[in-house]
């Protein structure tokens, strides 16, 4: 079984909006990730969060963990038309490191 | 710039037919992973591997195998392919950090279609 579920499944909205994704995961874990997936190509890193990290920001990029929820969310703000992209979380519990199943989100110029 | 490389970016192989993926890594990364994405499904883990000749299972391992020799190459194989193996195959790679992965890189993918 998967460990991330992302929420929503497809997202889309208009641009200069936020855009919020959320993950909910089910064990313990030692950090959490979030990257993104061009159309056809790999996954690129965007930010990774530990465990007792609480909030982390990355240029227009804030995510934030909440382990007693099992839980994290990822906030993109004044999103763009390039933006448009699948999000997936990642949870990392020693060597393993499990995905999600990912949010398509559409940036409409 | 750390670089993870995929031997074919497509591939078609014949039901029952021994198929082998390989994967590359340039930046001495412990840990490797395969993963097979599907519409809807996601990125699921088929195995991972932390140190050389070192392997674990993932979420979904049956009908796969792995071999690790060197540290810079991991290798997927399909026993016997079959067509529910049709899929986008993604390898990554990351260092190991203090009991935790770090970011992983990930190579461009295989896209296998077993007919």
């Amino acid at each position: 079984s998967q460990q991330g579920e992302e929420d929503p499944q497809a997202l889309s909205i208009q641009e200069g909006e936020n855009a919020t994704m959320n993950c909910s995961y089910k064990t313990s874990i030692n950090n959490l990730q979030w990257y993104r997936q061009n159309s056809g190509r790999g996954l690129v890193h965007l930010i990774l969060i530990r465990s007792n990290e609480r909030e982390k920001h990355s240029g227009r990029l804030r995510v934030t963990l909440d382990t007693s929820k099992k839980s994290s969310s990822l906030l993109i703000t004044a999103s763009r038309a390039a933006d448009t992209a699948s999000y997936f979380c990642a949870t990392s519990s020693g060597s393993r490191l499990t995905f999600g199943e990912g949010t398509q989100l559409t940036v409409n110029p | 710039d750390v670089k993870v490389t995929q031997s074919s970016r497509y591939l078609v192989k014949r039901t029952g037919e021994k198929v082998f993926l390989e994967c590359v890594q340039d930046m001495d990364h412990e840990n490797m992973f395969w993963y097979r994405q599907d519409p809807g499904l996601g990125l699921r883990l088929i195995y991972f591997s932390y140190d050389v000749k070192m392997k674990e299972k993932g979420d979904i391992p049956e009908g796969y195998s792995v071999s690790r020799e060197k540290k810079e190459r991991f290798s997927l194989i399909l026993e016997s392919a079959s067509t529910n193996q049709t899929s986008m195959y993604l390898c990554a790679s990351s260092r190991m950090g203090p009991r935790m992965n770090t970011e992983a890189f990930f190579g461009q993918g295989t896209r296998l279609t077993v007919v």
